[in-house]
């Protein structure tokens, strides 16, 4: 099974950065996903890391890091916008199945 | 040309009742999954089929019973409808035999059970 742990609230402001960190305990590894959820919308994809390193997609980020179980994405230049939650999603070696953490509430102010 | 579309949007219904959410894909995915997010947000798997196949069936009562028809399709059949049903939830596809393995979700089917 999977255990994925990310902080449940942060809040920041416009033009700032925020990391959001996730850690996980798994008996598989296949993947980490990072998806947006918009307060009552679907999740979307942002970020997918199944190597070590760092991936980088415009003002957003995520780094992954196997052997410490551990991942954060990286929000620069952040905007109203951003918003939303942030879901940590860790994917198993034998199946196709994604276990998610609960998700991190991002407040920007103006 | 939406990718993933689900309906209904919005399910109210009395305990004790039978329900379906139907849910399609336009993306020629060949993996389809059913989520569950309840009211503190956390989303969780319920199902997955592969080709149609069942390849995931997570500790789901048996009053849920999701049907695949064909890889475009994925239905999920509620029976005796509890309380504890009402809940956000969302079909998801992605391609996993060749593609990048995101799953993209459809807009969701708020279910209040009363």
């Amino acid at each position: 099974g999977q255990n994925i742990d990310q902080p449940t609230e942060m809040t920041a402001t416009e033009g700032a950065i925020v990391q959001i960190n996730c850690t996980y305990q798994t008996s598989g590894f296949n993947g980490l996903f990072w998806y947006q959820q918009h307060a009552g919308e679907a999740p979307t994809f942002l970020s997918y890391n199944v190597l070590d390193g760092l991936e980088e997609k415009g003002r957003f980020s995520s780094f992954l890091s196997r052997s410490k179980g551990y991942s954060y994405l990286l929000l620069k230049e952040l905007q109203m916008k951003d918003s939303a939650s942030y879901l940590c999603a860790v994917r198993d070696l034998d199946d196709y199945k994604l276990s998610f953490g609960a998700g991190t509430t991002v407040t920007v102010r103006a | 040309d939406t990718a993933v579309s689900q309906t209904p949007k919005y399910l109210v219904t009395q305990m004790g009742n039978d329900k379906s959410i139907k849910c399609e894909q336009n993306l020629g995915h060949d993996t389809m999954y059913w989520y569950k997010q309840d009211s503190k947000k956390f989303l969780k798997i319920m199902f997955s089929y592969n080709n149609k196949e069942l390849i995931i069936n997570e500790t789901v009562p048996n009053r849920f019973s999701p049907k695949s028809p064909d890889k475009a399709h994925l239905n999920l059949h509620i029976n005796s409808l509890e309380l504890g049903d009402s809940a956000v939830y969302f079909c998801a596809s992605s391609q996993e035999t060749t593609g990048g393995n995101e799953q993209f979700f459809g807009p969701g089917t708020r279910l209040t059970v009363l």
